[in-house]
């Protein structure tokens, strides 16, 4: 079945720092998903990418989508203590349309002030 | 913008007790809802699709006979944990999927323990 890797699976960075978690999946994608989930939290849906190539920034955070629609990426410029996390990329489940998801295994964001 | 409740939040229970779960989307319609596990430091895993009116469709390695999932209306789903044992304790998180389109809207999640 379908699989979506995610490293690293760790990350500690000092304040200030860039972070970028990656997204690989083993089977193209209709569209990528990526959550945020805080300690003792649950998911929050940050963004989704469709297009081959895609390009999408949300203040500090740059979501690419490979052009081959297999992997993705997540850059965030200049982390604050607010980052702090476990990061999620997510593509549908089987094929699309009304579909549950398959999850990275994410990357823990741990940031040292 | 859309949002989906649980309830309960927390639940603690005996071994051998069932303990159901609700899911409910609060301003928008639902044809479909989804129900996910996620054990500590873990991905979330999807465990079944719920669809309203129709039975469940459940993922590999899940017993359906176990995680009973009701979508009786279009802003309500159940998940019945049947018999729980101490491996079932998880957080329990579902999703709805607007009728009108765009991604999935995540519950707040439920934390099962099963003494």
């Amino acid at each position: 079945g379908q699989q979506v890797m995610q490293i690293p699976q760790y990350q500690h960075v000092q304040e200030g720092e860039d972070f970028t978690t990656y997204c690989n999946s083993s089977t193209t994608l209709s569209n990528i998903q990526w959550y945020k989930q805080r300690p003792g939290g649950h998911p929050v849906f940050l963004i989704q990418l469709v297009k081959s190539g895609e390009v999408k920034k949300q203040k500090r955070l740059t979501f690419q989508f490979g052009e081959a629609k297999k992997n993705s990426s997540l850059h965030i410029t200049a982390t604050q203590t607010t980052d702090v996390g476990t990061y999620f990329c997510a593509g549908p489940h089987s094929g699309g349309g009304a579909d549950g998801l398959t999850f990275g295994k994410g990357t823990h964001l741990i940031i040292q002030p | 913008g859309a949002v989906v409740s649980q309830h309960p939040s927390r639940v603690i229970c005996k071994s051998g007790t069932s303990v159901k779960i609700e899911c409910r989307s609060l301003d928008f319609q639902a044809t479909t809802m989804f129900w996910y596990r996620q054990f500590p430091k873990q991905s979330l895993m999807l465990m079944a699709t719920s669809n309203e009116g129709s039975k469940a469709t459940y993922e590999q390695g899940v017993e359906k006979d176990k995680f009973l999932i009701n979508h009786a209306s279009l802003t309500l789903s159940t998940l019945t944990v049947t018999s729980a044992h101490p491996e079932d304790s998880s957080f329990y998180i579902c999703s709805a999927s607007p009728a009108s389109g765009g991604p999935s809207c995540f519950g707040p999640g439920t934390r099962l323990l099963v003494l």
